[in-house]
């Protein structure tokens, strides 16, 4: 049973800033929300997690607002090599059990 | 660097057949984990292990096993493969808590099984 959503698919022009929410109505307190990032024939890799407020790192920035039923992944300045599939998933952070990936979303960079 | 390493990267297999997926991890993690991967459907978790000999079923353990009799080693195994089994596989690992600021799962490069 998937615990998260987001959209599909998204387009975007080279150097604009993109912005990719997810929504996980039935986030648990001990839940922290961590974005990946896979390109074709690849593994996913880790891009950045947080539990609440505001986190940010070299990458991209994760918001969260007070409930922490949804975030929003915040990639600054994209380029084409930036052009992959996008995963937000909730799980226990202490267990490291029930982390589901979903369907993800598809950014397309536009050049 | 962690290194995830998957045994095989391309396989195929007949209808009936059984078949091992390896995976070892370098680094002393004590979560495991196998997902596959279908166009359309993203990653779906199969099955995870926090311990030797420890199993817990993800999503869709229907048709798959696993063993961990060593920590640093993770099989899937599919006692009779079928075509719908046919997909891109995925190892990964992690320390445990993960909710410690620099722990995150860690994948393998995905082993692609056909079966015919």
């Amino acid at each position: 049973l998937a615990k998260t959503t987001q959209p599909i698919s998204m387009d975007s022009y080279e150097g604009q800033e993109v912005n990719i929410t997810c929504s996980h109505n039935n986030i648990a307190t001990n839940d922290y929300i961590t974005w990946y990032q896979q390109f074709p024939s690849q593994g996913p890799r880790f891009i950045i997690q947080g539990y609440k407020t505001k986190v940010t790192n070299e990458v991209a920035s994760l918001f969260i607002p007070a409930d922490r039923k949804s975030s929003t992944l915040s990639l600054p300045r994209v380029s084409l090599s930036d052009t992959a599939v996008y995963y937000c998933l909730v799980g226990d952070g202490f267990t490291g059990n029930q982390f589901y990936f979903g369907t993800g979303t598809s950014l397309t960079v536009i050049p | 660097d962690v290194k995830v390493t998957q045994s095989s990267r391309y396989l195929v297999k007949r209808t009936g057949e059984k078949v091992f997926l390896e995976c070892v991890q370098d680094m002393d993690h004590e979560n495991m984990f196998w997902y596959r991967q279908d166009p359309g459907l993203g990653l779906r978790l199969i099955y995870f292990s926090y311990d030797v000999k420890m199993k817990e079923k993800g999503d869709i353990p229907e048709g798959y096993s696993v063993s961990r009799e060593k920590k640093e080693r993770f099989s899937l195994i599919l006692e009779s493969a079928s075509t719908n089994q046919t997909s891109m596989y995925l190892c990964a690992s992690s320390f445990l808590p993960l909710d410690r600021p620099g722990n995150t799962i860690y994948f393998g490069e995905g082993s692609w099984l056909t079966v015919v």
